[in-house]
């Protein structure tokens, strides 16, 4: 079974406006910790936000916003007023806490901002 | 600046040829990782390393080889036996956590190869 699942190849969203992307995971390792990363075209990850699976508070950074629901086993990334530097691939990670060394990446979503 | 570099950048392989990747970090991280990266199929673990000398498989190990002699070098060699070698690869190094989960992957600016 695939650890993370992003079922949204591609995004489209209007220029200042807020966008979702999904993301849900596998595991029955009770302690965890989910990432998501950006990748413009030139081929860099940049680290956006973390999510720890007892946090209690939807961790947030800026402008990007994690919606996580542990009993859904989802973390969507909600990035607000979107602006044209955020098209680019989104990946969402996990690690778990045995042996958490690995960090697994889902398919990744292509989000597109529209002037 | 601390960082991971990868090099070259673009690389080309004949078939048939061994090619090795490199990557270098400052940062003193002990964990290091290989991923490759297809259209469609998102990141890929080829191998990881914790510390030096000592190294495991990743989902996609077959057809390459590593090492790590030292803390901030972590190559890779995609060898003749990988069938399907084109792909953009990047590499990546993970401070220590502290017992925590909380650490994320730092990332270089990959190198993509093309057998041809």
């Amino acid at each position: 079974a695939q650890k993370i699942t992003q079922t949204q190849p591609g995004m489209f969203v209007q220029e200042k406006e807020a966008v979702t992307l999904d993301c849900t995971y596998d595991t029955s390792d009770p302690s965890y910790g989910l990432f998501w990363y950006k990748q413009p075209s030139s081929g860099e990850m940049i680290f956006l936000i973390y999510q720890g699976s007892y946090d209690q508070q939807n961790a947030t950074e800026g402008r990007y916003s994690l919606n996580f629901q542990k009993a859904r086993k989802s973390a969507n990334l909600v990035i607000s007023a979107s602006q044209l530097g955020d098209s680019a691939m989104y990946f969402c990670a996990m690690r778990e806490g045995i042996p958490g060394n690995q960090f697994y990446f889902g398919t990744g979503t292509s989000l597109t901002v529209i002037p | 600046d601390g960082g991971i570099t990868q090099s070259p950048k673009y690389l080309f392989r004949k078939e048939g040829q061994n090619v090795t990747l490199s990557c270098e970090q400052n940062l003193n991280h002990d964990a290091m990782y290989w991923y490759r990266q297809d259209p469609g199929q998102g990141l890929r673990l080829i191998y990881y390393s914790q510390i030096v000398n000592d190294f495991q498989k990743g989902d996609i190990a077959e057809g390459y080889s590593v090492s790590r002699e030292k803390k901030e070098s972590f190559p890779l060699t995609v060898t003749s036996a990988q069938k399907n070698p084109t792909a953009f690869y990047l590499c990546a190094s993970r401070p220590p956590g502290a017992g925590g989960l909380n650490t994320e992957a730092f990332f270089g600016q990959g190198t993509r190869l093309t057998v041809v």
